[in-house]
């Protein structure tokens, strides 16, 4: 079975700081993607990756940035916390033209 | 649990009755379609997909239907049983890797 393992379940962190969300997946998948999820907006992909070192944006960038070192590993960066980037953030992976799997979310609350 | 969805359209069925929970899409050229169903608390799962050269596909109890001329999605479950209550969400896939998630549907099974 595919994992996709996100650090955090539940994260508080306060306003300016900045933040840091892991994700590790275990089945050497190419692509990698960060969304978050708001009630009645559904899932929003922030940015997604192709491949080691490669990055896109999604349909949200702004306030995020992401880095992928490792071909296992999507790090999600907001470089300030601000109160309107609380929300669930969910990671997923997928090789190429295939469905993405996801993690179980990390409730992150901005103060 | 975690609220995925304050304000979803909401499908409330008898177990045993087959459920159909219906998805618009919005871009013609897109040529993948996903969906999934998010449990409370979890990522969400996939279910089943079907690209844009078919009009059917037929799962474990599921079935997806495609019209693209009328740019519509269809997720046919039969059987519902109380396990099946969740959020499902459809996805299109208009371009690269990328997918664009509909808001959800809430499926409520009573036993």
């Amino acid at each position: 079975d595919v994992k996709v393992t996100q650090s955090s379940r539940y994260l508080v962190k306060r306003t300016g700081e900045k933040v840091f969300l892991e994700c590790v997946q275990d089945m050497d998948h190419e692509n990698m993607f960060w969304y978050r999820q708001d009630p009645g907006l559904g899932l929003r992909l922030i940015y997604f990756s192709y491949d080691v070192k490669m990055k896109e944006k999604g349909d949200i960038p702004e306030g995020y940035s992401v880095s992928r070192e490792k071909k296992e590993r999507f790090s999600l960066i907001l470089e300030s916390a601000s109160t309107n980037q609380t929300s669930m953030y969910l990671c997923a992976s997928s090789p190429h033209g295939q469905p993405q799997h996801f993690g179980d979310g990390t409730r992150l609350s901005i103060l | 649990g975690e609220s995925v969805g304050l304000h979803l359209p909401t499908l409330s069925v008898q177990e045993g009755d087959n459920s159909i929970i219906n998805c618009a899409y919005s871009n013609s050229a897109s040529d993948y379609f996903i969906w999934y169903k998010q449990e409370s608390g979890k990522g969400p799962q996939f279910i089943i997909d079907i690209r844009s050269n078919m009009d059917k596909r037929q799962g474990q109890r599921v079935t997806v239907l495609l019209n693209k001329t009328v740019k519509h999605l269809s997720l046919q479950i039969a059987a519902t049983q109380p396990g099946d209550s969740a959020v499902y969400f459809c996805a299109e896939r208009p371009g690269f890797q990328k997918l664009v998630f509909g808001t959800g549907t809430r499926l409520l099974v009573s036993p």
